[in-house]
Formats: C-alpha cells, structure tokens, sequence
C-alpha cells in the first residue's frame, strides 16, 4: 500500500530525555513536513524538506532537530530543550512543483507524552 | 506568517441538518484545501480548489474558492454522525510560501443522532 507511516502511534519519555519520532512515505514524493498539534488548536509547522540533505525551519522550529538522508524519510527529534514537548504530531508530504499535485497528505501522527 | 480564521470554532447540528463553515485571509491564496480529522488521527483530504470563483463537490461535501482569492467556504448537506471530527481549511500560495500551507484553527462539528 502507498502511504505515509509514523512510528510510533503512542510514545511516553521522561523529562530531559531526547526523543526521536518516525515518518516514512513511500509516495515518492519530494516534499516532507512536520506540524505539531495541540488540544483544540490548528497545525503548526515545525520543519519542512523539499530536496534529499536539504530542510527549512517552520514557525515552531525551537527545541527540535530533523534529518533528511533519504528521500522517503523525514524523523523528527524532540530535544530535551523543547519546553513543552507534550503535543500530537503530524507528519505530511506531497509533490512538488507539479501545480495541481503538491497537495499534502497526512500519516496517522504520533502522540508524544513526557512525563 | 500568513493567519487564517475560520469559523464557526465549533458546531452542534442534529442529523441531517446542513452545516457551512468558511476561511478568510488577510492575503491571497492560489490553492484552498479543506481537510478533515477524525480524533487521534492524521487529517484527510477532502476537497481542492485551484482557480478562484471554483465549485467543487465530493458527494455531500461543496466547497468554494472565492472570487476575490481570500475566502473558501465549505458546506456538508444532510448532516450524519460519522461527519463528527474536525475541519481543517488551508491556504498556499506557491509563489511567496512555496508548497508550504497555512492552516485554519478548525471547526469542531459534532452531530447528535
């Protein structure tokens, strides 16, 4: 099946330990996205990649840290400086450069406890 | 960044009433997306839209792109309770912001059977 998988559905760390959460597409896509989500509000984007070894930060980049070695991977790390961590996190990808096609599709998202 | 609202925040229909809810920007966009999330999951792709004054409908679902490229709206006809979840509008304007999207807050629809 074509998608976007996210690893894992639940994750509990202790307070001042780094954590790294896992976003993997098989969409061939060229574009990755992280957004972070909390109780009753919107998405807000934390980082985002459009090339292989390349990525911008988003509007809440403080506190996390991301790679991009491979075109189909995109994880995201929670620093222990993150002040809040505890949020649902959402990864995305989409097409690039393609108009009708650089839609954003969206895995099922990881919730992120710290204790 | 760029800021969407979109309203209402929530909504409590009964079963087969109609809803509408809609997005305004201070800015233009050249894509509006309408989303939907189901509790504890990822948001789902509803509805496209890609040229201003455009209507499009996906079964029950009819969203608009306003003709002035600041506005979408999104109406669900016949209301059922497997529509409870919550509406994500988006905007993207890839000549300023490239693919990224800025995204509403979310109405919060709940539908009592």
């Amino acid at each position: 099946d074509g998608g976007i998988t996210q690893s894992p559905k639940y994750l509990f760390r202790k307070e001042g330990q780094n954590v790294t959460l896992s976003c993997e597409q098989n969409l061939n896509h060229d574009a990755m996205y992280w957004y972070r989500q909390d109780p009753g509000q919107g998405l807000r984007l934390i980082y985002y990649s459009q090339i292989v070894n390349d990525f911008q930060k988003g509007d809440i980049a403080e506190g996390y840290s991301v790679s991009r070695e491979k075109k189909e991977s995109f994880p995201l790390t929670v620093t222990s400086a993150q002040k809040n961590p505890t949020a649902f996190y959402l990864c995305a990808s989409s097409h690039l450069n393609r108009g009708y096609t650089d839609t954003q599709y969206f895995g099922p998202g990881t919730r992120l406890t710290v204790l | 960044g760029q800021q969407l609202n979109q309203s209402p925040q929530s909504m409590f229909i009964q079963e087969g009433e109609d809803v509408s809810m809609n997005c305004t920007s201070s800015s233009i966009f050249n894509t509006w997306l309408w989303y939907k999330q189901d509790p504890g999951e990822g948001p789902v792709l509803l509805i496209a839209l890609y040229k201003a004054g455009e209507l499009t409908s996906n079964g029950r679902l009819t969203a608009q792109f306003g003709i002035t490229r600041k506005d979408s709206f999104l109406n669900i006809s016949a209301s059922i309770p497997s529509d409870v979840g919550i509406y994500f509008c988006a905007g993207q304007h890839q000549e300023t912001s490239g693919s990224r999207l800025t995204f509403g807050e979310g109405t919060q629809l709940t539908v009592n059977p």
